[in-house]
């Protein structure tokens, strides 16, 4: 059925180094969402890209939507230990079904 | 003011026991969800309202049943509960597959 697949399921990093998740969908998407999860808390979203191609970026945070608007993907630059936490990919399916990738875990070495 | 709140925030309970999680939203939103978080932080949609009509459930078992009174309610009742239950349970509300509003999610421990 449709899905939306995220990876890598885990990344670590040395506090500076540079940070990507990936998600990619099976089907055409009308919108991707990106939401940051911190240990203990709950999803808060961070950005809704639309059109196709589109790029968004907030401080050290670049996300991309591809041509096709199947594959999105979040860059973080020179991260810092603030940025810990799962940051998740979702898109909406079917209607108002809102699907999550399965999140990518981020820990910051000091 | 709590834009989505849930409660309990925490719940212990023995297998076979029947539990119920409330969730209530004041951002006059269309759509509320109820979503499970297992030990390895996968989100996986439960059931969907909008309008007060179920419009998605997923194949969960028939012992999770959602309540919408209102739109901007929607409580998760769960029957004779199994060990495999155990996660924590969010409540969030869009408007028109916008932006998705969390509670705090609601850690549910099954005995």
């Amino acid at each position: 059925g449709q899905q939306v697949m995220q990876i890598p399921q885990y990344q670590h990093v040395q506090e500076g180094e540079d940070f990507t998740t990936y998600c990619n969908s099976s089907t055409t998407l009308s919108n991707i969402q990106w939401y940051k999860q911190r240990p203990g808390g709950h999803p808060v979203f961070l950005i809704q890209l639309v059109k196709s191609g589109e790029v968004k970026k907030q401080k050290r945070l670049t996300f991309q939507f591809g041509e096709a608007k199947k594959n999105s993907s979040l860059h973080i630059t020179a991260t810092q230990t603030t940025d810990v936490g799962t940051y998740f990919c979702a898109g909406p399916v079917n209607n108002n079904d809102m699907r999550f990738g399965a999140g990518t875990r981020l820990t910051v070495k000091p | 003011d709590t834009a989505v709140s849930q409660t309990p925030k925490y719940l212990v309970t023995q297998m076979g026991n029947d539990k119920s999680i409330k969730c209530e939203q004041n951002l006059g939103h269309d759509t509320m969800y109820w979503y499970k978080q297992d030990s390895k932080k996968f989100l996986k949609i439960m059931f969907s309202y909008n309008n007060k009509e179920l419009i998605i459930n997923e194949t969960v078992p028939n012992r999770f049943s959602p309540k919408s009174p209102d739109k901007a309610h929607l409580n998760l009742h769960i029957n004779s509960l199994e060990l495999g239950d155990s996660a924590v349970y969010f409540c969030a509300s869009t408007y028109n597959t916008g932006e998705l509003f969390f509670g705090e999610g609601s850690r549910l421990t099954v005995l």
